[in-house]
């Protein structure tokens, strides 16, 4: 069984730029989020998706941060504009529909300069 | 509100030596509890669950007990080796909104 994919890995980019990060989740499962991963710090769950609707969105920064999952598959994450409080590695999970267990992909690292 | 508390590393160790992460958790009503462990470029990985009060999760010589009566879920490992150098996140599941908290993290490196 394939797991979690994501693209970039790595991402460095100046202030003020955009950038978009790409998921595909494992076949099959219906929920899909996107965390936010500090350097030191735990994880932070930035947006949940059940299918193509989402379930939380509460500590997205909207102002910049924006992710969609049309066609309740894969998934994008994009920031724009980039600020250097961004640099982190950005995670994106996966479980099934009532499941308790998520999937991890590898991340990606962005730095900000 | 919900959130977990888990000992601050770095934790350094000799080869088999025991190991101990402590972590404690505040929930209202009955999370479920996770280990995840996070190799050096690499996502997080499941290491063990636990779902109710008592439960053990158990998995590569690593065990962790559900004690609800201190809110904590230490993970302990018998005798360490170096390929078990990594990052350890403690985890709860709040069941009723399917989002799961994690700690802050602990790095444990272990000398051959």
């Amino acid at each position: 069984e394939a797991g979690v994919a994501q693209s970039p890995r790595y991402k460095i980019i100046e202030k003020r730029q955009s950038v978009a990060f790409w998921c595909n989740p494992i076949s099959g499962h219906a929920t899909l989020y996107w965390y936010q991963q500090i350097l030191g710090q735990g994880p932070k769950l930035l947006i949940q998706f059940q299918n193509n609707g989402v379930v939380d969105d509460s500590q997205l920064p909207k102002d910049r941060f924006s992710a969609e999952r049309l066609k309740g598959v894969d998934s994008t994450l994009k920031i724009q504009p980039a600020k250097l409080e961004d640099s982190a590695v950005y995670l994106c999970a996966s479980s099934p529909v009532g499941g308790n267990e998520q999937y991890f992909g590898p991340g990606t690292r962005l730095t900000v300069t | 509100g919900n959130s977990v508390t888990q000992m601050e590393g770095p934790v350094t160790l000799s080869e088999e030596a025991f190991l101990t992460i402590n972590c404690t958790y505040t929930a209202t009503g009955y999370p479920s509890l996770f280990w995840y462990v996070q190799y050096p470029g690499e996502g997080l990985q499941l290491l063990l669950k636990a779902t109710k009060a008592d439960d053990k999760g158990s998995n590569k010589g690593f065990e962790a007990t559900y004690r609800k009566e201190t809110t904590s879920f230490h993970l302990e490992k018998g005798s360490v080796q170096v390929s078990d150098s990594a990052v350890y996140f403690c985890a709860l599941l709040w069941s009723s909104a399917s989002k799961i908290i994690f700690g802050s993290g602990t790095r444990l490196s272990i000398r051959p």
